[in-house]
């Protein structure tokens, strides 16, 4: 089955701190995978995207698919990077996402 | 407008009430999809459209769930007969065209409240 697994709901880190956010999928093809951030009261937006391979806002993610995970990295945490993150994975040839549950980031003062 | 657009905002419907919500997507946009997002869940898949062509609909829950784009542009999603069960946000998302590594834009979303 094809599924995205966001083990954390909420974490919380303080300002200056390095964030991992993780995701793990499962899939048996190729997988694309992406992150989407939700802000506060803002619409879900694309972060970034593995086949890129881009960092965006301080932010970068490696596919490991030997341990099938996507996590989501930045060495420095900044209160503006308090929102909700998604992992998504999109089947190779398809157009359709498959989300996580997605994990809340809360960055502390 | 310069994003995906989505109308009403919010949605307070009666068990057994049809309801219709909205989604204007970017203008020349291609692909459209309408994903599902209950309380505390990512969003869920429920159907894709290129220009006026459903080319899936496997994530209807029911067939109480109708999804057109008549003239491939603006979309409705209708649900009949809503149940306590349907109570989410209904995320409608738009792309340049279909292909799985091009990033969708969504819109803000429509909270439909079944009471």
């Amino acid at each position: 089955a094809q599924r995205v697994t966001q083990p954390e709901k909420l974490l919380s880190v303080f300002k200056g701190a390095p964030v991992e956010l993780k995701c793990n999928y499962s899939y048996s093809g190729s997988p694309e995978l992406f992150w989407y951030v939700q802000y506060s009261r803002q619409r879900l937006q694309l972060l970034l995207r593995h086949i890129s391979r881009e960092s965006i806002k301080g932010f970068t993610a490696d596919l490991n698919k030997g341990e099938t995970s996507f996590h989501l990295k930045k060495p420095f945490a900044q209160e503006e990077d308090s929102a909700m993150y998604y992992c998504a994975l999109s089947p190779s040839g398809t157009y359709k996402y498959i989300f996580g549950t997605g994990t809340r980031l809360k960055v502390l003062a | 407008g310069a994003g995906v657009s989505q109308s009403p905002r919010y949605k307070v419907a009666k068990r057994g009430q049809d309801v219709a919500l909205r989604c204007d997507p970017i203008s020349g946009h291609v692909s459209l999809f309408w994903y599902q997002q209950a309380l505390g869940q990512g969003p869920e898949f429920l159907t894709y459209f290129q220009n006026e062509a459903q080319l899936d609909k496997s994530g209807l829950p029911s067939d109480r769930f109708f999804a057109e784009r008549p003239e491939g542009s603006v979309s409705t999603l209708k649900i009949q007969r809503t149940q306590q069960e349907d109570s989410a946000v209904y995320l409608c998302a738009s792309s340049l065209d279909g292909g799985g590594n091009t990033e969708a834009f969504f819109g803000q979303g429509t909270r439909l409240t079944v009471v």
